[in-house]
């Protein structure tokens, strides 16, 4: 079965770094592209970012752009999210999903993460 | 970007009951080649994930109950619980796939009246 598991959440300071992982199990992670969602807390869904199934033309939320780089390894099934000079506004729950479909066209998310807690407070 | 509007922002309904949340893009998700509109549902528990219910605005997602059904074209869209469980208390969003940025309705909070 499908399985995402996300890590690398904590808590840390405005301005700081942190590297989100989420590994993936139970699909051909190689044919599918790949998402992070965030979740503020009390609030509602944000995206945040996608990355194609090959790694190429990756695409950004303009909050984050600039600032976040996703990523993936395909040899190690897993996906990561590079946090840089984060924010308060960035404290949320982020959560990795699977698109519905394979390779290239856009697809919902049938697939999510538990979700990893990021806290930016100083 | 592409906004997308819910309404009610909550609504109660009594057990059995029909609960009716809609959604409305600032453009259209219709995708002319294909006829296909890039509109999803997810459904979302205190403490969980979001849960796929309805993908291309009426299709359900393996495993979900058929009370639970999606209409709408263009930009307007309805999700449609006909016949309201308790296990239905949740919050619901809408989402558009057909352009990034990706974009989430504000989400709709079904309670039991």
């Amino acid at each position: 079965q499908v399985q995402l598991v996300e890590s690398g959440g904590g808590v840390v300071q405005p301005g700081r770094s942190l590297r989100l992982s989420c590994a993936a199990s139970g699909f051909t992670f190689t044919s599918y592209a790949m998402h992070w969602v965030r979740q503020a807390p009390g609030k509602g869904l944000e995206w945040v970012a996608v990355i194609p199934y090959d790694g190429s033309n990756t695409d950004y939320a303009d909050s984050v752009k600039g600032r976040f780089t996703i990523s993936r390894d395909n040899s190690k099934n897993t996906m990561y999210l590079q946090l840089n000079s984060l924010r308060a506004e960035d404290t949320a729950v982020y959560y990795c999903a699977k698109v519905l479909g394979d390779y290239s066209s856009p697809y919902s998310f049938d697939f999510w993460g538990q979700g990893t807690l990021v806290t930016v407070s100083s | 970007d592409i906004v997308m509007t819910q309404s009610p922002d909550s609504l109660a309904v009594s057990l059995g009951e029909r609960a009716t949340i809609n959604c409305k893009s600032s453009q259209s998700v219709l995708y002319s080649s294909n006829n296909k509109n890039y509109l999803a549902w997810y459904q979302q528990k205190p403490g969980h994930p979001p849960n796929l219910l309805i993908y291309w605005a009426s299709t359900r997602e393996s495993g979900v109950p058929d009370r639970f059904s999606g209409s709408g074209s263009g930009t307007d869209f309805t999700l449609t619980i006909s016949s309201l469980q308790a296990e239905d208390v949740a919050v619901y969003y809408c989402q558009q796939y057909y352009s990034t940025p990706l974009t989430f309705g504000g989400g709709t909070k079904v309670e039991i009246k």
